[in-house]
């Protein structure tokens, strides 16, 4: 039972244009939601993150936008630059819990 | 300042053989976590730790043992090594496990069991 879910595997967008990640989730319970980003031979290093009090949460030229009744999360880059070629993976965890629930990944290649 | 060490990089094991995968931080954090990446799968919480003496179960603990004596340490064992154990690895810590406890991983442990 996949509790995060990353329904793209892949996604490929030119430089300079937005790219948009998409992470699903269905436990109602999680309230705290996280970005990584990972590059080949690497740990996954924190990109952004939104708690449930908010909607949206900027840094840079990354944006995460939550709307909880969809349960469903995004990730704004924008522009794409190709240094952000990387797998991405989302993040969930419920108040009272310790556990971080990663999603599939999806992997990103931005074109020159 | 080091963050999050794994130790070995690499590992090749014969089925049934044990192990432990070792994880240190220096950075004075209290939850401490073990995952495994697989193709198709993603991140997947092995075992993970609230403090030192203090050790849960994640989504896959089955084949895995944890035990966290000190606040540093948080070595991973696998007690008779099968080949669907074949992943990399990865350890974390948060400072505070919750809202605002953002994981920081270690460069991950490649295990392949023959």
């Amino acid at each position: 039972d996949q509790q995060v879910k990353q329904n793209s595997p892949s996604l490929s967008v030119q430089e300079g244009r937005i790219s948009i990640l998409n992470c699903d989730y269905t436990n109602s319970m999680f309230d705290y939601f996280l970005w990584y980003k990972k590059y080949p031979a690497e740990g996954p290093t924190f990109l952004i993150s939104i708690s449930s009090i908010k909607d949206k949460n900027e840094d840079g030229r990354f944006t995460v936008f939550l709307n909880k009744s969809a349960k469903h999360l995004s990730l704004h880059i924008v522009p794409s630059q190709p240094g952000d070629s990387a797998v991405y993976f989302c993040a969930a965890s419920a108040e009272g819990t310790y556990k971080y629930i990663f999603g599939t990944g999806t992997r990103l290649k931005v074109l020159a | 300042n080091a963050g999050v060490t794994q130790t070995p990089k690499f590992q090749v094991l014969k089925t049934g053989q044990s192990m432990t995968l070792q994880c240190a931080q220096d950075m004075n954090h209290e939850y401490m976590s073990w995952y495994r990446q697989d193709p198709g799968m993603g991140l997947r919480l092995i075992h993970y730790s609230v403090g030192a003496g203090i050790t849960d179960q994640g989504e896959v603990p089955n084949g895995y043992n944890v035990s966290r004596s000190t606040t540093e340490d948080f070595p991973l064992r696998l007690l008779s090594a099968a080949p669907s154990q074949t992943s990399v690895y990865f350890c974390a810590s948060s400072y505070g496990g919750r809202g605002g406890g953002k994981l920081f991983f270690g460069s991950g442990t490649q295990l392949s069991v023959l």
